[in-house]
Formats: structure tokens, C-alpha cells, sequence
């Protein structure tokens, strides 16, 4: 079993929807969650810090369920623009896992 | 302005060449990180370094290897490089602690001949 799993999609939905990814972890050790993007050819940046109470920034929500070890992404009003591929990480200590990965595509 | 500078961005080499590529930071992080990405899959990890604490994560090949003369520069040496280290590899950066989230470089994409 991956320490973080994510299903890979590819997710293909018209601009304007709510799209959600899902993501587990295996190491209840884990401390720090975060959603990273990636965009083709390019490095992963920053989304989103995930915390225990969850949280906001725009269009993207991110929350965490410690019990279930899980972790979400909720995009809201999808934009072409948010077409990338988005990877979960689960750290403790600074080493960051990365999930396989979830591709979206942003359609017209 | 980068702050994860990693050079070159492109870099090809000869089967079995040694290569290195580096990388250099200015947010002054004591973590230093190395990630292995191939095509459509995820960044994984080769090592580590907290401060000259090296890491190596176990399924990562003798092959490759890392040296932190100090805070500012990491570098990765691939001693003979084969067909399948092809990839675009990553450097990041982070400070310790809990929730610091780590900022990559533009990578460094290595081609085999």
C-alpha cells in the first residue's frame, strides 16, 4: 500500500463546477498536509497548507479528517486556468510524500 | 525572484557519464530536498538533508548521491547514469518544523543519450 494514495482521474469537468479530490494517508504519525499543483513542464507549487480545522483561500477548500486519515480538496466555480495536475503530501518533520496525483481538466 | 535556483535546466549526457546538477537556495532553509519526477508520475524522493544531516531514502540507488557543502548549495551526482534515470529532478527547500511547506526549484531535466 502507497503511503498516500490519490486517484489519478483524470477529472474532465465544464468551467463553472465543483470538483473535489480525495486523498488517504497510511502514517497516522503524519503532521503537516498540503495540496501542491503542477502544471506541464513545470514544478509543483504551493497550493494550499491543509490544518486540522480546515481551510479556505478562494475557491479552494481544503480539509482534514484525522481519524479517517484523509485529507480534501474542494475547487469551487472551476476556472480553465486550475487545469494541472494536483498532488496531496503528508510530512512529518519536514519529509513530504507526494500521492500519485490528480489530473484535472477545465473544459469550455 | 527565484529563491530555488536549480541549474541547468536542461542537461544531456552520455550512458554511464557522470553528471551532477545543482541546486542553490536564498530563503536561508536548513531542509534541502531531492525529488526524482518521470513522466506523469509523482516527485519522489531521493534524500534529505536537515542542516549536514544527510537522508537517504532506502529504495534510492547507490548511483545517486548528494553533497550540502553549506546552507545555500545542494548538489546531485549520478555516478553512471542509465537510460532509466531520464527525469526531471527536483530540488526544494523548507524550514523545520511543523506545517512548513517546501518551495521547489524549476527543476533540472536530464536526458540520457
Amino acid at each position: 500500500r502507497k503511503e498516500v494514495e490519490q486517484d489519478p482521474g483524470p477529472f474532465n469537468v465544464p468551467e463553472g463546477a465543483t470538483v473535489a479530490f480525495n486523498c488517504t494517508y497510511s502514517n497516522s504519525a503524519s503532521q503537516s498536509f498540503f495540496w501542491y499543483r503542477q502544471d506541464c513542464r513545470k514544478e509543483p507549487k504551493l497550493l494550499m497548507s491543509v490544518y486540522s480545522s480546515g481551510n479556505e483561500d478562494g475557491r479552494f477548500t481544503a480539509q482534514l479528517n484525522r481519524a479517517s486519515q484523509y485529507i480534501s480538496l474542494l475547487i469551487r466555480d472551476s476556472k480553465l486556468s486550475d487545469s494541472a495536475t494536483y498532488y496531496c503530501g503528508s510530512g512529518n518533520t519536514g519529509k513530504l510524500i507526494f500521492g500519485q496525483g490528480t489530473t484535472l481538466q477545465v473544459k469550455p | 525572484d527565484a529563491m530555488v535556483i536549480q541549474n541547468p535546466r536542461y542537461q544531456v549526457t552520455q550512458f554511464g557519464k557522470p553528471v551532477t546538477l545543482s541546486c542553490s537556495q536564498t530563503l536561508n532553509h536548513n531542509v534541502m530536498y531531492w525529488y526524482q519526477q518521470k513522466s506523469s508520475q509523482a516527485p519522489k524522493l531521493l534524500f534529505h538533508y536537515y542542516d549536514k544531516d544527510f537522508n537517504n531514502e532506502a529504495d534510492t540507488p547507490d548511483n545517486f548521491q548528494s553533497r550540502r557543502p553549506n546552507t545555500s548549495f545542494c548538489f546531485l551526482d549520478i555516478r553512471s547514469p542509465g537510460l532509466g534515470d531520464a527525469a526531471m529532478y527536483l530540488c526544494a527547500t523548507s524550514s523545520m518544523g511543523r506545517n512548513q511547506p517546501q518551495h521547489f526549484g524549476d527543476g533540472t531535466r536530464l536526458s540520457i543519450l
